[in-house]
C-alpha cells in the first residue's frame, strides 16, 4: 500500500457512543495532521504531531483525543460527540511538520445522531 | 490575517473553455501556494503549487498566476474537460510552523 489511508470510510455514531479514527501513511513522513472538513468552510486544522510529539492542538475541544504511537500510525478517539461534529475528517502527513506538500488520505466521513 | 479567501464559491464552465479561480491573502510571511484538487468521495490531491520567486508556473493544463505585490494568486484550466470537475482549494503557508491555511473551495462543473 502506498499512501495514506484512514479506516472507516464512513461512521454513524451515537453523541453517547465512543469510536476511533485510524490513519496509517506508508510514506516515511514524521509529521501527521488531523483536520475537519465542513461543508462550505476552509479546511480546519486540528491537530498536529510531529515525530511522535502532539506539538499543536488548535482549540480542539476535549471530546477529540487524538493519539500517535508512532510515525506511521495516527488515531483520534472519539467520545459524547454532538451533532455539529459531523463532516469530513481527513488526515494528512509530510516529511516534516511545515513540509510541503502535504499528503492528503481520503478522509472518514462521520455522521452523528 | 490568516485568512485566505477564495472566489468564486461555485463555477460552470463548457468543454474547451477556460475555468480561473482566485485567492487572496493577507499575510506576507506565506511562501507557498499551493492548489489541492478534491473529487467527490476522496481526499484533497495536490495539483500545483508555487513559490513567490516566480510569477507564473504551468503544468500541462494547469496554470498558477502570482501576483506578489497584490498579494494575489489564481489558478487558470485551460481546455477544461469534464473529468476537471471536481472542487479546488487554494491554500497557503509559511512561516515557523508552516501550517497550510486553506480557501473555501470552488466547485468546478464543465458541462460537455
Amino acid at each position: 500500500e502506498t499512501g495514506v489511508t484512514q479506516t472507516p470510510r464512513h461512521l454513524v455514531m451515537g453523541m453517547t457512543n465512543k469510536k476511533s479514527l485510524k490513519c496509517e501513511q506508508h510514506l516515511g513522513h514524521n509529521a501527521m495532521y488531523w483536520y475537519k472538513q465542513s461543508a462550505k468552510k476552509p479546511l480546519e486544522l486540528m491537530f498536529v504531531y510531529s515525530l511522535e510529539e502532539r506539538v499543536e492542538n488548535n482549540s480542539v475541544p476535549s471530546r477529540f483525543s487524538p493519539e500517535c504511537p508512532n510515525s506511521s500510525h495516527l488515531f483520534l478517539h472519539l467520545h459524547t460527540l454532538q451533532p455539529e461534529d459531523s463532516a469530513l475528517y481527513l488526515c494528512a502527513s509530510s516529511q516534516e511538520r511545515g513540509g510541503q506538500p502535504q499528503h492528503f488520505g481520503d478522509g472518514t466521513r462521520l455522521s452523528i445522531l | 490575517q490568516q485568512q485566505v479567501k477564495q472566489s468564486p464559491q461555485s463555477l460552470i464552465v463548457q468543454k474547451g473553455g477556460i475555468s480561473i479561480i482566485n485567492c487572496a491573502y493577507e499575510n506576507t510571511a506565506f511562501d507557498y501556494f499551493p492548489w489541492y484538487q478534491q473529487f467527490p468521495g476522496k481526499g484533497p490531491a495536490l495539483l500545483i503549487a508555487i513559490r513567490p520567486d516566480v510569477s507564473e508556473k504551468k503544468e500541462g493544463r494547469f496554470t498558477i498566476s502570482f501576483n506578489k505585490s497584490a498579494k494575489q494568486f489564481s489558478l487558470h484550466i485551460m481546455d477544461s474537460q469534464p473529468g476537471d470537475s471536481a472542487t479546488y482549494f487554494c491554500a497557503a503557508s509559511g512561516g515557523s510552523q508552516g501550517n497550510l491555511i486553506f480557501g473555501k473551495g470552488t466547485k468546478l462543473s464543465v458541462k460537455p
